[in-house]
């Protein structure tokens, strides 16, 4: 069975500083994954995926993240944050015709 | 193109009702789940339909049920409420192109038990 981990749950952080936002993933399947985020009182945007090819993934936002098969991971990072990034990140991984999602990593930016 | 639309938005109904929620999705998705998040379990998944079809179903009760029409939108029904139900309910679609199961979210329903 597939499982996401989001060891932090919480990563505060100074605007314009860099951040790494971690996820863990198991899977016995071909490997899916997703980063989507959550702003508050709203639903899920997908932030960015790693469906094949090359492993960094990008998003139009400055967001990217890295596939890193031997260590399992797929770790989000921004060189320099807004106090606009401040919101909830979820990784998930494809199951079996569903998305299993981490428990999620709320950014705190402040000035 | 429009996105995935879900309504209402908020509802507040007391212990013992029953809700009725509803979701379109993207034009032309013709997957719909439904994803239950609450702060002490985050998101779970509910359910998933496909071309009026339940394909997977989460571990909930059967209080918890869903359907799909032949326009693809879809409703999900919480008979005889508890409180613990109160959470966002998260509707997304998908594409279903070959195997990427990328999906799309609606703003959610917030559901109050009282």
């Amino acid at each position: 069975a597939q499982s996401v981990t989001q060891l932090d749950s919480q990563v505060p952080v100074f605007e314009e500083a860099p951040v790494e936002l971690r996820c863990n993933y198991s899977s016995s399947v071909s490997v899916y994954l997703f980063w989507y985020v959550q702003y508050p009182n709203q639903g899920l945007q997908l932030l960015l995926k790693y469906l094949s090819g090359s492993t960094l993934v990008e998003s139009i936002n400055g967001f990217e993240a890295e596939f890193n098969k031997s260590q399992t991971s797929f770790h989000l990072r921004k060189p320099s944050v807004h106090i606009s990034d401040t919101a909830e990140y979820f990784c998930a991984v494809r199951g079996f015709q569903k998305l299993v999602f981490g428990t999620g990593t709320r950014l705190l930016v402040s000035p | 193109k429009a996105g995935v639309t879900q309504t209402p938005r908020y509802l507040i109904k007391t212990r013992g009702q029953q809700v009725t929620l509803s979701c379109s999705p993207i034009s032309g998705h013709r997957s719909v789940s439904w994803y239950q998040q609450t702060p002490g379990q985050g998101l779970q998944f509910l359910f998933e339909y496909f071309s009026e079809t339940q394909r997977n179903k989460g571990n909930f009760p059967g209080r918890f049920s869903g359907r799909q029409f032949s326009n693809s939108r879809s409703e999900m029904n919480v008979s005889t409420l508890e409180l613990g139900d109160s959470a966002l309910y998260l509707c997304a679609s998908s594409l279903e192109v070959g195997r990427t199961y990328e999906q799309y979210f609606g703003p959610g329903t917030r559901l109050t038990v009282t």
